[in-house]
């Protein structure tokens, strides 16, 4: 069974260009998570989506990040403009249990904005 | 608000001994998950084992095993007979009973040193 997948893997932008990231859950896991994890530090959620439905984006900075799961499969989080501090490892997980269930990890999207 | 802290940064043991990586939380909660996730180098976050705070037995599998202690908020995590394969960041982890959000810790760096 195939897991979690990312892409890019790898992004190197300037500053205040947009960048854009995609997910493809595991196949029948309705719960989607974007994490993000700065240097050293554990993963923070962004966004967490049931379905195609966006139920916790209380930690999403708005102003410059936006996130869509179309059809309640593949996810897009995007970035417009991209800023300094945005530098950091964007993880995508998946569970079929949202309550206490494993979470299952992509192996991120590392984001450079120089 | 919960946080779960890991205060060892980084720790190293030879292969095939045995170390003690360490949580605590703080919560109001009476009913929780507790976790332990594995982020190898450059690889995914994989679950390496989950605890559920009404159980007083503690969790095993395999050449993991915790030790929750639920009054002082602690859940450790012991590796035996570690290996190679064991090198990664460590993170501790903390879900209440019908909450979805994850809070994690900050990470423990464990080598193995062959």
């Amino acid at each position: 069974e195939a897991g979690v997948v990312q892409s890019p893997r790898y992004k190197i932008i300037e500053k205040k260009q947009p960048v854009a990231f995609w997910c493809n859950p595991i196949s029948g896991h309705n719960t989607l998570y974007w994490y993000l994890q700065n240097l050293g530090q554990g993963p923070e959620l962004l966004i967490r989506y049931e379905n195609e439905e966006a139920v916790d984006d209380s930690q999403l900075p708005k102003d410059r990040f936006s996130a869509e799961r179309l059809k309640g499969v593949d996810s897009t989080l995007k970035i417009q403009p991209a800023e300094l501090g945005d530098s950091a490892v964007y993880l995508c997980a998946s569970s079929l249990d949202p309550y206490g269930g494993e979470l299952f990890f992509g192996e991120g999207s590392r984001l450079t904005v120089l | 608000a919960q946080t779960v802290t890991q205060s060892q940064p980084e720790m190293s043991v030879q292969e095939a001994e045995t170390v003690t990586l360490s949580c605590t939380y703080d919560t109001s909660e009476s009913n929780y998950y507790l976790f332990w996730y594995k982020q190898p180098p450059s690889r995914q976050m994989i679950l390496v084992i989950r605890q559920e705070a009404y159980k007083q037995q503690n969790a095993t599998e395999n050449r993991f095993s915790v030790n929750f202690q639920k009054a002082a908020k602690s859940f450790s995590l012991k590796i035996s007979d570690s290996q190679l394969g064991d090198t990664a960041m460590y993170f501790c982890a903390f879900t209440p009973f019908g909450n979805e959000k994850l809070t994690f810790g900050t990470g423990t760096r464990l080598t193995i040193i062959p």
